[in-house]
């Protein structure tokens, strides 16, 4: 059975960091592009970002609203995706969803979200 | 960046009703476009992909089609599980976006 587990959410100050983790298993890890996507109260869904497969070097795709800011990266031996977010702003406050992709003939979908950890920005 | 566009952002609707929402985008994507279901304090859950591929164990009533710019997702009899909010995704170029979202209510 495909899990996601998310972490690491808290209330944080604005300019502080976090680092979100998401615990994968039931698949191979490192077969899959992995996103996160986050929603802020009461509106729709954001991609934050993207890490390819390990064939693809884990290499990593952001949006320009935290391109510079947000970090993706993953530890293979504990199936563990991380999002690390410095210079936090009030907008960035929000549910993160960590995703899975999988690979069809059209690209890449996700099929598997995790329940989501809530991160709020505040003074 | 591709814009999604979804309308109507918000629809009244009967059990039984046909319902179509209906995603614009702003540039050409071909079929890289999915359909999302999200219910209240939920994570989303994968409908249609590539435009008009019903999501394995997706009940038959929702459809999906167009290509381009122009698509829709149709629910052809609507069921009181069916009560939630759609978002579409474009999967076509980076950044991913997803349209702003379509809550369906009694």
């Amino acid at each position: 059975e495909v899990k996601l587990v998310e972490s690491g959410g808290d209330l944080v100050q604005p300019g502080g960091s976090l680092r979100l983790s998401c615990a994968a298993s039931g698949f191979t890890f490192s077969d899959h592009y992995m996103d996160w996507v986050r929603q802020a109260p009461g509106k729709g869904l954001e991609w934050v970002g993207r890490s390819r497969d390990k064939v693809n070097g884990y290499s990593t795709e952001y949006p320009a609203s935290v391109r510079g800011r947000f970090t993706i990266s993953r530890d293979e031996s504990k199936n563990s995706l991380y999002l690390q977010m410095d210079s936090l702003k009030t907008e960035d406050t929000a549910v993160y969803y960590c995703a899975r992709n999988w690979k069809d003939s059209s690209g890449y979908w996700v099929d598997y979200w995790g329940q989501g950890t809530l991160v709020t920005v505040s003074s | 960046d591709i814009e999604l566009t979804l309308s109507p952002s918000f629809l009244s609707a009967s059990v039984g009703d046909r319902v179509i929402i209906t995603c614009r985008a702003s540039q050409y994507i071909g079929r890289s476009l999915g359909w999302y279901q999200q219910k209240p304090g939920k994570a989303p859950n994968l409908l249609i992909y590539a435009a008009s591929t019903l999501q394995s164990g997706v009940p038959s009533r929702f459809s999906g089609s167009g290509s381009g710019t122009e698509f829709t997702l149709t629910i052809s009899s609507l069921q009181p599980e069916d009560f939630a909010t759609y978002y579409c995704q474009q999967i076509k170029s980076y950044p991913l976006t997803f349209g702003g979202g379509t809550k369906v209510e009694i």
